[in-house]
């Protein structure tokens, strides 16, 4: 089944700000837009903003999310060491009548 | 604590069988859907099944489908996964995941996994 694309790799210097992109179609994200998770090595996923870009209470703020057309973001400000992970997207897409994932954007931290 | 934790994971020889349980706590089980997620060494994650709150409706993805079955038991608040004809691609830590519906529906609750290999 298809997927959401992510990039594979993104590397960003700390304290910078790092744009995370997660690319679908109008079954997807273009409709029901996409949620984010940070995964560390040797973890499990963690939520990091819901699909309508809310971001849990225990969230950093530094983590914030939009959408626009069939395209959603992540953006996170003021890059800490300890961001350094993979980041995944995920939605419904309704076309497969099934949950879609990007294969993940591994940030490294400069 | 809110929590899933899962079990029954292990080695299984190619064609074998073997049946995932996930024991949630800290939260109404019976009010949320429940999924399974997989990810294969070194991978991405993978959607593998669904199953609505009464255990009435269930979604799999195509990969899975006819092999594998989601089921659960509200009452002791544990999700199972039977997954049957096991092949060496389905080796995976598999994640049993919460399916919340606010603010919108997603999968805001993980488990640490269960690692499943197959292998002769």
């Amino acid at each position: 089944q298809a997927g959401l694309a992510q990039p594979p790799s993104l590397s960003k210097g700390l304290r910078q700000t790092a744009t995370l992109i997660c690319t679908g179609n109008s079954n997807n994200i273009g409709n029901l837009g996409a949620l984010w998770l940070q995964q560390h090595q040797g973890h499990p996923p963690k939520l990091l903003s819901h699909r309508n870009n809310d971001r849990p209470s225990e969230i950093s703020e530094r983590f914030s999310a939009s959408t626009s057309g069939n395209t959603a973001s992540l953006i996170i400000t003021g890059l800490q060491p300890e961001d350094e992970a993979d980041y995944y997207c995920s939605t419904w897409d309704t076309s497969l009548n099934a949950w879609v994932f990007g294969g993940g954007t591994k940030l490294t931290v400069l | 604590e809110v929590q899933l934790v899962e079990s029954g994971g292990g080695l299984v020889q190619p064609g074998g069988s073997l049946r995932l349980a996930c024991a949630a706590s800290g939260f109404t089980f019976s009010s949320y859907n429940m999924h399974w997620v997989r990810q294969a060494p070194g991978k991405g994650l993978v959607w593998l099944s669904r199953i609505s709150t009464d255990g009435s409706g269930e979604k799999y993805a195509d990969s899975v489908k006819g092999r594998f079955t989601i089921s659960r038991d509200n009452a002791k608040e544990v999700l199972f996964l039977d997954m049957d004809s096991l092949r060496v691609e389905d080796t995976a830590v598999y994640y049993c995941v919460r399916g919340n519906i606010q603010p919108a529906p997603g999968l805001d609750l993980w488990g640490q996994g269960t690692l499943v290999t197959v292998s002769s």
